[in-house]
């Protein structure tokens, strides 16, 4: 079974652009979940979607937002970008939501604003 | 809020020696615990889970981690370190009503040496 697919792996944007990222979950999965990992602040939890619903959101700005597709692909945009939004971007797919439900994730999607 | 801390950015062993990685919890309720590895440029594996069923909890490559209530920790162990087990680890608490956000500890990167 094929993993969790995002692409791009790697993206240079410059500052004040918009950018979209890509999510496959497993299939069969219908739980999509998006983080974002820099070296000062860790891995923290941006938003979840399930069934094309969003469930749950982190604390990050409106210039951040995601969606989930009939298929449960997921994206994310982030406009106007910032130099401090330069991450790592994780997206995690999960069978089901549940508190005891175990993540997969992706390989990630570097975002290098310049 | 649920929170979880790590306590040791860096731990190194020598190969064959015991790995303990510390993390503990802050939790109203009942908590969801996880640990993570992430190798460079990877996303992230599960490594284990706890889920009420069991104090002590068995992963995958070795690892294993016991829930004690009342010292509020989660604390990972491998009897004796390979060389392949170098990698950053994270510890999470599963967040939100009933979702499966996650919420990540700063991260431990274990070392091994020959």
């Amino acid at each position: 079974k094929a993993g969790v697919t995002q692409t791009p792996r790697y993206l240079i944007k410059t500052r004040g652009q918009q950018v979209t990222l890509s999510c496959s979950p497993i299939s069969g999965h219908r739980s999509v979940s998006w983080y974002q990992q820099t070296p000062g602040q860790g891995l923290q939890f941006l938003f979840e979607y399930f069934s094309e619903t969003q469930r749950n959101k982190g604390n990050f700005p409106g210039r951040f937002s995601g969606r989930q597709f009939s298929n449960s692909r997921s994206e994310m945009n982030v406009s106007t970008l910032e130099l401090g939004d330069s991450a790592l971007y994780l997206c995690a797919s999960s069978p089901r939501q549940g508190k005891n439900t175990e993540a997969f994730f992706g390989q990630g999607t570097r975002l290098t604003v310049v | 809020a649920q929170s979880v801390t790590q306590l040791g950015s860096h731990v190194s062993v020598s190969e064959g020696a015991l790995v303990l990685l510390r993390c503990n919890y802050s939790s109203s309720v009942p908590p969801y615990l996880f640990w993570y590895v992430q190798y460079p440029n990877q996303g992230l594996q599960l490594l284990l889970k706890y889920t009420s069923a069991a104090t002590l909890v068995k992963g995958i490559n070795g690892f294993e981690a016991e829930f004690k209530k009342s010292e509020t920790s989660f604390h990972l162990t491998k009897p004796s370190a390979h060389m392949s087990d170098a990698a950053e680890y994270f510890c999470a608490v599963s967040e939100g009503q009933a979702g499966t956000a996650l919420i990540f500890g700063k991260g431990t990167t274990l070392s091994v040496s020959s």
